[in-house]
Order: structure tokens, then C-alpha cells, then sequence
């Protein structure tokens, strides 16, 4: 069956060290994935794409790598900070698609003082 | 750039009456979206317009669920005889087609509570 795992459990971190968010995928062949911010009782907001054929992209504190082999996205927040606080979704984008996302349901980031 | 505006925030019904929901879309944005999520999940995928034409539906979108998109600018989503397992969020999102990626840009979503 086709899946899209994230970690369940919420990541606590402490501020000033990097936050790792882990995506996984199974029997989907995404053109491209994508990462999303949500805070509570908000929508989500975008913050980064990868196409397939891309191995990193980078923004700002944000990291993003894409790895179609282990069917992997890795989610790198540097220099965290308690405002980075929220759950963060992968979402899959697939070949031949029109912007219909397939999401995880998300890990929640907390970020500690 | 007004951004997605949905109404209303919250809304509480009680089984088997009707509800409908409003997305007003970013003005230049000529596709819609509309996505449930529930707590702990990820948003699902409902249903999708380009313009005012429905394009693809979910099979999540029972027949008791009817969205329309006149004259291709907001959307309404309807659900008749709510269910209390329609309880959620109602998520609706809009992007602009042209050359290259353009992003989903979410409202703040109508929060449903079928009592």
C-alpha cells in the first residue's frame, strides 16, 4: 500500500541546535516533494520544494535533501529557535500531477529555550 | 496578495443539518482546492477546480458533499445530513497555473463540530 510516514512522536529540541525531520515514502514515485509549516488552528504554510532529480536544496536556516533510492526526505532546521515551534508536513507531488499533495501527517517541532 | 480567506473559523452543527462553507481564493489564482484534515493527521484531499470547472473528486467526498466554484472565483463546499464523523477541519487552497511550480497557498481552514 502506499504510504508517507513522519515521525509521530514530537521532536523536542533545544534552541540554537539543529531540528532533523524525517519523510518517508512507500510505492509513490513523487516528481516532487515538498514541506510545509502548520501552526495550531492555521493553515499550512509552504516553505520548500525538491524536484526528484535534486539531491539538496537550501533556504535561508532551512535544509532540505531528497533521496529517491531509500524513498527519503530529510528536513534540517539550523541555529532552531523557540519561534520555529509548529508541525511540519512532507507532502508528495506526483508525476503527471496537477498540485494534488499527498501528505504525512506532519511531526511537531518544539523548540526549548 | 489578500491571501486565502475562508468562513466562517468555526461551526457547530447538529446531525443531519446541512452546513456550508466559503473559500474566496487569492484573486489571480485559477486553481482551488479544498482538503479535511483531522487531529494528528495530515490534510486529505477532497476535491479539485481549474477555473469553475470540478476537475477531480476524492472518493472521500461522499454524495452528501457538493462543491461548486461559479464563474471560476470562490468556492463553496456543502454537506448535507452531516455525520459526526464529518467532524474536522476543511482546508482550501489555491495556486496559480503557468510555467513552473506554483505553491498551494492555504487559508486558515472552517473547523466543523457535528454534535
Amino acid at each position: 500500500s502506499q504510504k508517507i510516514e513522519q515521525n509521530s512522536e514530537a521532536l523536542n529540541i533545544q534552541e540554537g541546535k539543529t531540528a532533523t525531520l524525517t519523510c518517508n515514502y512507500t510505492n509513490y514515485s513523487p516528481a516532487y516533494l515538498q514541506w510545509y509549516r502548520q501552526d495550531p488552528g492555521r493553515g499550512p504554510v509552504f516553505l520548500l520544494l525538491i524536484r526528484e532529480n535534486e539531491k539538496e536544496k537550501r533556504k535561508e536556516r532551512l535544509k532540505v535533501t531528497f533521496d529517491t533510492t531509500l524513498k527519503q526526505s530529510l528536513f534540517h532546521i539550523t541555529a532552531s529557535q523557540p519561534a520555529d515551534s509548529a508541525t511540519y508536513l512532507c507532502a508528495l507531488l506526483l508525476s503527471g500531477g496537477y498540485n494534488k499533495l499527498i501528505f504525512g501527517a506532519g511531526t511537531r517541532l518544539a523548540v526549548h529555550p | 496578495d489578500t491571501g486565502v480567506s475562508q468562513n466562517p473559523r468555526h461551526k457547530i452543527t447538529k446531525r443531519g443539518q446541512n452546513v456550508t462553507f466559503r473559500c474566496d481564493p487569492i484573486s489571480e489564482h485559477n486553481r482551488l482546492y479544498w482538503y479535511r484534515q483531522t487531529l494528528g493527521q495530515g490534510p486529505e484531499f477532497l476535491t479539485y477546480f481549474q477555473n469553475e470547472a470540478q476537475l477531480e473528486k476524492s472518493r472521500l467526498l461522499s454524495d452528501r458533499f457538493s462543491a461548486e466554484r461559479p464563474k471560476g472565483s470562490f468556492s463553496t463546499l456543502e454537506i448535507q445530513r452531516t455525520e459526526q464523523g464529518d467532524s474536522a477541519m476543511y482546508l482550501c487552497a489555491s495556486s496559480l497555473e503557468g510555467q513552473g511550480f506554483s505553491p498551494l497557498h492555504f487559508g486558515n481552514g472552517t473547523r466543523l463540530t457535528v454534535t
